[in-house]
């Protein structure tokens, strides 16, 4: 089964700043997902990221606001630009291995 | 998106079986049907999955209905660290990877 780590594990961002949430996989995947989680509420997926392509967006996210990079086969980033206190969530990486999807512990961010 | 309907909450008491139920109607045949759940402040877990047949696990045991509109998952002694969000979800075969999760059922055990 597949190990997946992010970092940071949880941070406090200013608005108006950005911040780049690592994840690491144990074993090379070939899908990875990134999630938001708000407060209370359930995981809803923000993009796909396959490696040697560009990341394909969920209705209601964007690349200008979300930008993903997928450089090899055990590693994304997934950036939050220009933070407003909105952004105030967890973030969670995926990826399956191979028929199981395994999910990263998340990053909490907080946006003052 | 194929949606799963689930009930908001459910409460158990400890070491007895617990039935979570999921609706599925709109499933289509190379839809798989998975579990995960969530205990607090941790990212969701793998729990089972099935396509047709009954399935089971050192979790779990998944019944899947005859049409395949709904399934259960169960659980067949709940213990206080099974107090968690449960989410039904299918992974539909002309969308590749996506998990697309509903609101799930949150699980709460009695000792």
């Amino acid at each position: 089964s597949a190990v997946i780590s992010q970092k940071p594990s949880r941070d406090i961002c200013q608005r108006g700043t950005s911040l780049t949430i690592q994840c690491q996989v144990d074993s090379q995947v070939t899908m990875m997902f990134w999630y938001r989680q708000q407060p209370g509420q359930s995981l809803t997926l923000i993009a796909t990221a396959n490696q040697g392509s560009e990341a394909t967006y969920e209705s209601g996210f964007v690349i200008d606001k979300f930008p993903i990079s997928r450089p090899n086969l055990t590693f994304s980033t997934l950036t939050v630009s220009n933070m407003s206190p909105e952004d105030s969530s967890i973030y969670l990486c995926s990826a399956w291995d191979p028929d199981t999807q395994y999910f990263g512990p998340g990053t909490r961010l907080t946006v003052l | 998106d194929a949606k799963t309907t689930q009930p908001n909450s459910m409460e158990s008491n400890e070491e007895e079986p617990v039935h979570l139920p999921c609706n599925h109607s709109t499933i289509s045949g190379t839809d798989y049907i998975h579990w995960y759940r969530q205990l607090p402040s941790q990212g969701p877990e793998y729990v089972i999955h099935g396509l047709t047949s009954n399935v089971n696990n050192r979790m779990a045991s998944l019944a899947i209905a005859e049409d395949r509109k709904s399934s259960t998952l169960i659980l067949h002694r709940a213990t206080l660290r099974d107090a968690a969000v449960y989410y039904c979800i299918l992974r539909l075969y002309n969308q590749g990877g996506k998990l697309i999760f509903g609101q799930g059922t949150e699980l709460s055990v009695k000792p």
